[in-house]
């Protein structure tokens, strides 16, 4: 089992401000084919969690612009330029390289 | 557009059985792998079982194997979870989550299993 290990767990951002939170696996995600496995979810309050960014990198289809992802091996990034009030929630790092995926304990973005 | 609906969540004693459904639309079931993902508070998000498109290969968490099987009828496109053997900390929110080729691309809006006496 890959262990994800996210920072900050609490993340209280204003408005307009850029935020950022680190995930960093226990091994490299790094396949053979170049992609790095690594997946951001967001799970908004009464929500189930949706995907944001796959392969460390690519957004999902109707994620904001103002979401990206960095990072390769074990360390990498979610960062959201301008924070937004829709953007509270709890954010997931997942590991995909290979079963049993792991998530990362979660990082609740809230609103100063 | 994709929607997938759980059900047959409720409270069961420990040791008993309970199966939990997910009916898919919205997209070509048979195509897809597809996954159950528990989420309870004290553990946050664990991944709990894959099927591929084909029901031909299967993997499970170490904390479910031999207790849980994950099946689909591709006719229904309809996924299932058989949960044997229900311990405590079973207890969760089910999702029943489409798999793309790297990811989880769609979620269910969940059904909660309590096991409890």
């Amino acid at each position: 089992e890959i262990v994800v290990t996210q920072s900050p767990l609490s993340l209280p951002v204003t408005p307009g401000e850029p935020a950022s939170i680190s995930c960093r696996s226990a091994r490299s995600l790094l396949h053979p084919n170049g992609h790095n496995y690594l997946d951001w979810y967001l799970q908004k309050p009464g929500q189930s969690p949706q995907l944001l960014i796959s392969l460390a990198s690519n957004r999902a289809s109707g994620v904001p612009g103002r979401f990206s992802g960095s990072g390769s091996g074990t360390d990498f990034t979610l960062e959201i330029s301008r924070v937004e009030a829709e953007d509270v929630g709890i954010y997931y790092c997942m590991a995909a390289l290979q079963t049993p995926y792991t998530f990362g304990q979660g990082t609740k973005l809230e609103i100063k | 557009q994709v929607q997938l609906v759980e059900s047959g969540g409720g409270v069961v004693q420990p040791g008993r059985s309970l199966t939990l459904s997910c009916a898919a639309s919205g997209f070509a079931f048979r195509s897809y792998g597809m996954h159950w993902v528990r989420q309870t508070p004290g553990k946050g998000l664990e991944w709990v079982a894959v099927l591929s498109y084909d029901a031909t290969k299967s993997s499970y968490a170490d904390s479910v194997k031999g207790r849980f099987t994950i099946s689909r009828d591709n006719s229904k496109n309809a996924l299932y979870l058989h949960m044997n053997t229900l311990r405590p900390d079973d207890t969760a929110v089910y999702y029943c989550v489409k798999g793309s080729s790297t990811s989880f691309d769609s979620w269910g809006q969940g059904t909660l299993v309590t096991v409890s006496s």
